[in-house]
């Protein structure tokens, strides 16, 4: 079982530059979320969905785009990268909509490096 | 706005001694969650404390939801290289779904 799996692992970018750090999972669940982590800061949540077809904003969204089509996938898009967004990008997912914290599975990360 | 502070932010300890570290905040919780992250992959979960006072144990870990609702805290005993990491706290944010905010951080290192 591959549970929630991140790619790529390691990408950089330039100033400017548009990409999508892809996100999925095997295990059916409904809720989905991106969080970044910088040093010294914690994780901090960027976008998070509910299920297919609906998604919300987090702590830090600005910059960041989300889409979730299929209850599989939650892509995170950079539309144009900026040097502030250099960060460690973690994607998660719970079995149900809420109340399900205990059961929240990270994937391994993407380091991406903007320059 | 909300933040969880722990402390130590780092600790070097000798292996087989013991660990202690907390997270305090201005706001109270119902929910308070201890997560480790080795290097390069994501956060797993340790402990989840869900009651004032309750005090919980995985193995050589233990942690407690303090009284007032405003602080955590997690003690490792006997610790071991494998012990190495980035320990987090977190508790729920106030969005109606499984979404955290995370604390600082305390980075442990464990001399053999």
């Amino acid at each position: 079982n591959a549970g929630v799996t991140q790619t790529p692992k390691f990408q950089v970018l330039k100033t400017g530059q548009s990409m999508t750090l892809q996100c999925a999972q095997d295990m059916n669940h409904e809720y989905m979320s991106w969080y970044r982590q910088d040093p010294g800061m914690g994780l901090r949540l960027i976008h998070y969905s509910v299920g297919a077809g609906i998604t919300d904003q987090g702590e830090v969204p600005n910059g960041y785009n989300v889409s979730r089509s299929t209850t599989e996938d939650f892509p995170l898009r950079l539309l144009s990268a900026a040097p502030s967004q250099t960060s460690v990008y973690f994607c998660a997912s719970a079995p149900g909509i809420t109340g399900w914290e205990e059961k929240l599975f990270f994937g391994s990360g993407t380091q991406l490096s903007v320059l | 706005g909300q933040q969880l502070n722990q402390s130590p932010q780092s600790m070097f300890i000798q292996e087989g001694e013991d660990v202690s570290m907390n997270c305090t905040s201005s706001s109270i919780f119902n929910t308070w969650l201890w997560y480790k992250q080795e290097p390069g992959e994501g956060p797993v979960l340790l402990i989840a404390l869900y009651k004032a006072g309750e005090l919980t144990s995985n193995g050589r870990l233990t942690a407690q939801f303090g009284i007032t609702r405003k602080d955590s805290f997690l003690n490792i005993s006997a610790s071991i290289p494998s012990d190495v990491g980035i320990y987090f706290c977190a508790a729920p944010l106030q969005t109606g779904a499984n979404n955290l905010f995370f604390g600082t951080g305390t980075r442990l290192t464990v001399i053999p």
